[in-house]
């Protein structure tokens, strides 16, 4: 198993540029979830899906846009880039009913 | 919302010396986890504990749910210990699954 997959690994966009960052599971968990890393901080939660055909907004959601494309995955999307939304973004799924959430390895986004 | 702290903000130990993290939080849980975030960024499950207490190899958890605390020991360091440690729970009030992430520990192991 691959476990929680994510593309691209690292990328860089202009202000106003618009990209979609793909996670992708194969451990058949039903909810999955997006988070996001800035300098000397924990992760935040961008948005989650509790299952398949479900999703909703996390912490910090501005900006953002979401898709759970099946049960394996789950996208997330910016529209119109902004330089606050440079950061390390990670993609995590959970089984339920279990309650561990296992991290994709993270992308990293610079937006000039 | 809840609230998570970690202390030692950072921590620099030489190559054997034992160690203790602690996470305090606000409100009652019903999920806790400690990770491991490499020098790579990658982070790594390292316990599920809500309660109670978990050995795996040279590290240990013990969550003390009544007193809202958790703490990891780390014994024998290494020098590929190193990284940030991160607390992260989940309350019964908060949205589905929700994880709410402490700053982190910073550590340092010296060889």
């Amino acid at each position: 198993n691959a476990g929680v997959t994510q593309t691209p690994k690292f990328q860089v966009l202009k202000t106003g540029q618009s990209m979609t960052l793909q996670c992708a599971q194969d451990m058949n968990h039903n909810s999955m979830y997006w988070y996001r890393q800035d300098p000397g901080m924990g992760l935040r939660l961008i948005y989650y899906s509790a299952s398949e055909g479900t999703t909703d907004k996390g912490e910090v959601p501005n900006g953002y846009n979401v898709s759970r494309l099946n049960k394996r995955e789950f996208s997330l999307r910016l529209e119109s880039a902004a330089p606050s939304q440079t950061s390390v973004y990670f993609c995590a799924s959970r089984n339920t009913p279990g309650e561990t959430q296992y991290f994709g390895p993270g992308t990293r986004l610079l937006v000039l | 919302g809840i609230q998570v702290e970690q202390s030692p903000p950072d921590l620099i130990l030489q190559e054997g010396a034992n160690s203790t993290l602690r996470c305090n939080f606000s409100d009652s849980v019903n999920n806790l986890q400690w990770f491991h975030q490499n020098p790579w960024g990658q982070l790594i499950n390292l316990f599920y504990i809500p309660s109670g207490t978990k050995q795996n190899g040279r590290l240990s958890a013990t969550t003390v749910a009544t007193e809202r605390y958790s703490l990891l020991y780390i014994s024998s360091s290494q020098t590929t210990d190193s990284g940030v440690y991160f607390c992260a729970v989940k309350s019964g009030g908060t949205s589905y699954g929700k994880l709410t992430f402490g700053q982190g520990t910073i550590l340092t192991v010296h060889p």
